[in-house]
């Protein structure tokens, strides 16, 4: 079940401390997103990025940073100013431009203690 | 302002009945629509796109721009249909997916 990637799967952090999730795909996909899924919330977005070296703020960015110095990896950055980190964060690639699918990871599980 | 509405957060059907989940959008533009599925355990797919007219699974979806709406439709819901379907419009030319909250579909034998 290859495509795109998260790891790791389950991430504890203590309070002030920054963590890095993983995104990689290898669909050849200019295109990816980090989403944030909260129970009742659905998913929100927190970054995108169109192509490499280029990333835009989402919905829900304050907190978080991206970098995208290569186009199979997109990895997200929560940092300790995101004052409710715990959440499930879902990682999805596609083809540039409007109404194509999104290929969605399996997502990562961060807990802050 | 860009939003999707499912109203149920739960429906509960038995084997063989008709399924419709509700979703309502606003957007201002052309609308790109999608149900996404998420079944128990594995990783958030798509189901279907009105673009594509497809029916998938038995599932149907109009877009019906007069009441924004992009109900999800079934005739006979199977037990294997039970998962969380969620409706998402695209937004623009980025492809930004704005989702609803989701609506858990559990189908009783």
């Amino acid at each position: 079940d290859g495509g795109i990637t998260q790891s790791p799967k389950y991430l504890f952090r203590k309070e002030g401390q920054n963590v890095t999730l993983s995104c990689e795909q290898n669909l050849n996909h200019d295109a990816m997103y980090w989403y944030r899924q909260d129970p009742g919330q659905g998913l929100r977005l927190i970054y995108y990025s169109q192509i490499v070296n280029d990333f835009q703020k989402g919905d829900i960015a304050e907190g978080y940073s991206v970098s995208r110095e290569k186009k199979e990896s997109f990895p997200l950055t929560v940092t300790s100013a995101q004052k409710n980190p715990t959440a499930f964060y879902l990682c999805a690639s596609s083809i540039r431009g409007g109404g194509n699918e999104q290929f969605f990871g399996p997502g990562t599980r961060l807990t802050v203690l | 302002a860009q939003r999707v509405t499912q109203p149920e957060k739960l429906l509960s059907v038995f084997k063989g009945a008709p399924v419709e989940l509700k979703c309502n959008y606003s957007y201002s533009g052309s609308p790109e629509l999608f149900w996404y599925v998420q079944y128990s355990r594995q990783r958030l797919q798509l189901l279907l796109r009105h673009i594509s007219r497809e029916s998938i699974k038995g599932f149907t979806a109009d877009l019906n721009k007069g009441e924004t709406s992009f109900h999800l439709k079934k005739p006979f819901a199977q037990e294997e249909d039970s998962a969380m379907y969620y409706c998402a419009l695209a937004s623009g030319a980025t492809n930004k997916l704005i989702f609803g909250t989701g609506t858990l579909l559990a189908v009783q034998p």
